[in-house]
């Protein structure tokens, strides 16, 4: 089955600069890697994904990039806000049905 | 996406009661949905896979018999801990899958079930 792992597991940046959270996967066969951004005592939410047809994504401040050669795509944050803060978790499949999760980093924002 | 309401957000149960957990996906009608659990710091760990007018599936390790899963309807599903026991305590969320219409998964809100 699918194997997902996440580094960092803890993330401190200064309000302003950028995040990045890197993931690696291990099934070939997945081609959908989302994004979720969990607050405290909330469920996930789904922030940004992207589709293995597809190199790079944007959404205003959020960016993942995918490397399927490598195996592995990454989260960037740009101008951090401390309403950034906040546990994120990526995912990877063939498709959202069955996702495998990493293990989550914890991003804090320092005003 | 979807929009999934989970109610209650938390609840308080004594040892041996039962508890039930519901999950409503309310603008996508959803034939599969999901049951998640969450340790304290740990990542999301499926438990079992709820499909509109048939059988739950679930995963390994997850007793069919203590995690009772009814989707009686494409807006609603939900999860009954029969039997509860303090090592029951934990988070508890549900997904809906918007499988052709996107093929997404959105979470409801989550329930914090404690077991005394």
């Amino acid at each position: 089955g699918e194997n997902v792992e996440q580094h960092p597991s803890t993330l401190s940046v200064q309000e302003g600069d950028s995040a990045v959270i890197k993931c690696t996967y291990s099934d070939s066969a997945s081609n959908y890697f989302p994004w979720y951004k969990q607050e405290l005592g909330k469920g996930p939410q789904l922030i940004i994904d992207i589709r293995s047809n597809v190199g790079e994504k944007k959404d205003q401040r959020i960016a993942v990039t995918l490397n399927k050669t490598a195996k592995h795509f990454s989260l960037h944050i740009t101008e951090t806000q401390p309403e950034d803060s906040a546990v994120y978790f990526c995912a990877a499949s063939p498709s959202a049905r069955q996702l495998t999760f990493g293990s989550g980093t914890q991003l804090t924002v320092l005003p | 996406g979807a929009v999934v309401s989970q109610h209650p957000s938390r609840v308080i149960c004594k040892s041996g009661t039962s508890v039930k957990i519901e999950c409503r996906s309310l603008d996508f009608q959803a034939t599969t949905m999901f049951w998640y659990r969450q340790f304290p710091k740990q990542s999301l760990m499926l438990m079992a896979t709820s499909n509109e007018g048939s059988k739950a599936t679930y995963e390994q390790g997850v007793e069919k018999d203590k995690f009772l899963i009814n989707h009686a309807s494409l807006t609603l599903s939900t999860l009954t801990v029969t039997s509860a026991h303090p090592e029951d305590s934990s988070f508890y969320i549900c997904s809906v899958f918007t499988g052709t219409a996107g093929e997404k998964l959105f979470f409801g809100s989550g329930t914090q079930l404690s077991v005394l």
